[in-house]
């Protein structure tokens, strides 16, 4: 299986930080990554799909990039509806694997 | 609107097997793929397997081998996943989550349901 690994595993900021977020894949997975914002006690909401597609409805400070094996996830001026837990996916082959989660805490 | 609702909280012994199930309304039953993702407590995400509503074939993640069904009703626009030989390391939130590609699976997840607690003592 293909293995993520998201860094780092928590990170404190402030209102108004630039936040980044990485995800690295154990194997080539082209474009195929996507990201999800998770609220405590809830399910997780899908925020970007082929590594850099923004979904409709989710804020433009949140953008992603990379291809291949290494991603990022960026927040800009984070907002305090933004601390929560982001989780990145491949979806390239399955079985289909998360990240181990980052959560983003208020400083 | 679109949604998924899920079954209700259930509380297992060991050895004991769970079905809950996920109910969707708001669109075309057949036309969307069901993912199955658990996450057990203070812990991260573990897609578990997907099922095509329309032809009924599913695809399970091996790390449940043969532990896994999921099935589905069109009758009733539900899915199942029923997981048997339950241990406490199958204490978790059960989603389901719903596929976003039209008649195909991109393996990406668009609307989730509430989740449904599975805690299994003794």
């Amino acid at each position: 299986a293909i293995q993520m690994t998201q860094s780092p595993s928590s990170l404190s900021a402030s209102v108004g930080d630039r936040v980044t977020i990485t995800c690295r894949a154990s194997q080539d997975i082209r474009d195929d990554l996507v990201w999800y914002q998770q609220k405590p006690g809830k399910a997780p909401n899908l925020l970007i799909s082929a590594a850099s597609s923004l979904q409709s409805g989710v804020p433009s400070r949140f953008s992603g990039s990379g291809s291949g094996t290494d991603f990022t996830l960026t927040i800009n001026s984070l907002q305090p509806e933004d601390f929560a837990t982001y989780y990145c996916q491949q979806d390239y082959k399955y079985p289909l694997t998360f990240g181990g989660g980052t959560k983003v805490e208020i400083k | 609107q679109v949604q998924l609702v899920q079954s209700g909280a259930e509380v297992k012994k060991p050895g004991a097997s769970v079905k809950v199930s996920c109910k969707a309304s708001g669109y075309t039953f057949t036309n969307y793929y069901i993912h199955w993702v658990r996450q057990a407590p203070g812990q991260g995400l573990e897609w578990m397997g997907i099922i095509n509503p329309n032809a009924g074939t599913r695809n399970n993640a091996q790390k449940f081998p043969g532990r896994v069904t999921m099935t589905r009703d069109t009758s009733t626009a539900t899915v199942y996943m029923e997981m048997s030989s339950l241990t406490s390391e199958d204490t978790a939130v059960y989603y389901c989550a719903r596929d976003v590609g039209v008649g195909v699976a991109l393996n990406l997840f668009d609307i989730w349901g509430q989740g449904t607690m599975v805690t299994v003592s003794s």
